[in-house]
């Protein structure tokens, strides 16, 4: 069955320090997201990308960069982590007109 | 901008019992998405149903059904016979405003934390 999956499930951080979320799909979806789940903000979205070589700021995307080189993955890297990063984090992919599918999330604590 | 609202942080019902989770959204546009997401403790989310802005029938999916006024920008969420497993986050969604070619815009609501007791 096709999915989308997560890497890692949960990360303990320290602050500074470069970390990388890895999503990869394999419903060939053109689209792909990456959100930010925090306690009475509900979905935010960090960034997005519609093809191979296209990548998109979303509403909370400083700190964060993603780069798209194949259709299967979207990795998300912190550049230089800081605790207001603590947060699970949720890959999703779609397609045009279909609604979107998570993947199961990472726990990212920066301590 | 396009907001989604979810004026009930949480809710309880009793087992086999029937409860209807709020949402409310305001846009300008008239061609969108309405969607139903649970997340139980697993934290994966689930989609429950959609509504597509232009069929004025509400969305069924078992116990799961909605009740969409589009004039009032509600889109609410009814589960009947609740069970145990119901139990969970639920998120109301709205996909809107085509932001570039081929994507699309989710807008998600904070949430209710669904209780069933038994």
């Amino acid at each position: 069955d096709a999915e989308i999956t997560q890497s890692p499930r949960h990360k303990i951080t320290e602050t500074g320090r470069q970390v990388t979320l890895a999503c990869h799909q394999t419903w060939n979806h053109n689209n792909m997201f990456w959100y930010r789940q925090d306690l009475g903000h509900g979905l935010r979205l960090i960034h997005y990308s519609y093809g191979v070589q296209d990548t998109n700021k979303g509403e909370v995307s400083d700190g964060y960069s993603v780069s798209r080189s194949n259709t299967e993955d979207l990795p998300l890297t912190l550049e230089s982590a800081a605790s207001s990063q603590t947060s699970v984090y949720f890959c999703a992919s779609s397609t045009t007109a279909g609604e979107l599918f998570f993947g199961e999330g990472s726990r990212l604590t920066v301590l | 901008a396009q907001t989604v609202t979810q004026s009930q942080p949480e809710m309880s019902v009793q087992e086999a019992e029937t409860v209807t989770l709020s949402c409310t959204y305001d846009t300008s546009e008239s061609d969108y998405y309405l969607f139903w997401y649970k997340q139980p403790p697993s934290r994966q989310m689930i989609l429950v149903i959609r509504q597509e802005a232009y069929k004025q029938q509400n969305a069924t999916e078992n116990r799961f059904s909605v009740n969409f006024q589009k004039a009032a920008k509600s889109f609410s969420l009814k589960i009947s016979d609740s069970q145990l497993g119901d139990a969970a986050m639920y998120f109301c969604a709205y996909r809107g405003e085509f932001i570039t070619s081929g994507t699309y815009k989710y807008i998600f609501g904070t949430g209710t934390r669904l209780k069933v007791l038994a």
